[in-house]
């Protein structure tokens, strides 16, 4: 069955130490893959997306994320987190050719320590 | 930057009341969704519309659920009677192009929480 898995239901960083973020998933064939980021009170923020191409892709507020087709793995990195990073960050995936039905993991919830 | 809206951001209801969520898409954007979030649990598509109608729905949408577009800017989701389990965060979200027509990014609105009592 098609899933995505988010291992680390909480992560606890200091601000300006680097993040990971893990997200594998599982799936026929290699997906359009997302990461969503959710602030108190707001609506689902795309942070970036893989569609093809180059395997590490850029998004907005300095993050990355690296598709490893390998490992059926989409990490979201941050190099130094800002205490504005804390907030809830959800990894998903939708099939090409219906990319409205995504696959949503469970989320990461990010908290920052001063 | 434009955003999708949604209103109420929290409704409280008794238990086999109708409820309506309102959404606003953006302006330019032809495809519209809800999703759900129940608490604890994963994102959930509920519904897809296009040119006013139904394009694709899951399980969870049954016959208590329906969508509108009633105007030119209002996309709503009526839960009929709601039951316990209904409650839940709804996100609306829009996107400018369809889903089969190649990479497509949607856009979601806060949410509204709903609460059945």
């Amino acid at each position: 069955a098609q899933s995505v898995t988010q291992p680390d239901i909480h992560i606890t960083v200091s601000e300006g130490a680097s993040l990971e973020l893990r997200c594998n998933y599982s799936y026929g064939a290699t997906p359009y893959l997302f990461w969503y980021v959710q602030s108190p009170g707001q609506g689902l923020q795309l942070l970036l997306k893989y569609f093809s191409g180059d395997t590490l892709v850029q998004g907005i507020k300095g993050f990355e994320a690296e598709f490893k087709r390998s490992q059926s793995s989409f990490n979201l990195r941050k190099p130094s987190v800002h205490w504005s990073d804390a907030a809830e960050y959800f990894c998903a995936v939708a099939p090409r050719g219906s990319n409205y039905q995504l696959i949503w993991g469970a989320g990461t919830k990010l908290i920052i320590k001063p | 930057e434009p955003e999708v809206t949604q209103t109420p951001s929290h409704q409280v209801t008794q238990m086999g009341q109708e409820v309506i969520l309102r959404c606003v898409p953006i302006s330019n954007h032809l495809y519209f969704y809800w999703y759900r979030q129940i608490l604890g649990q994963k994102v959930e598509f509920l519904v897809s519309f296009y040119n006013n109608e139904i394009s694709e729905k899951s399980e969870i949408f049954d016959d208590q659920f329906s969508v509108e577009r009633p105007d030119g800017s209002n996309f709503t989701l009526k839960i009929r009677s709601t039951k316990l389990e209904d409650s839940a965060m709804y996100f609306c979200a829009s996107s400018i192009r369809g889903p089969r027509s190649g990479a497509n990014v949607l856009t979601f609105g806060a949410g509204s929480r709903l609460t059945v009592l």
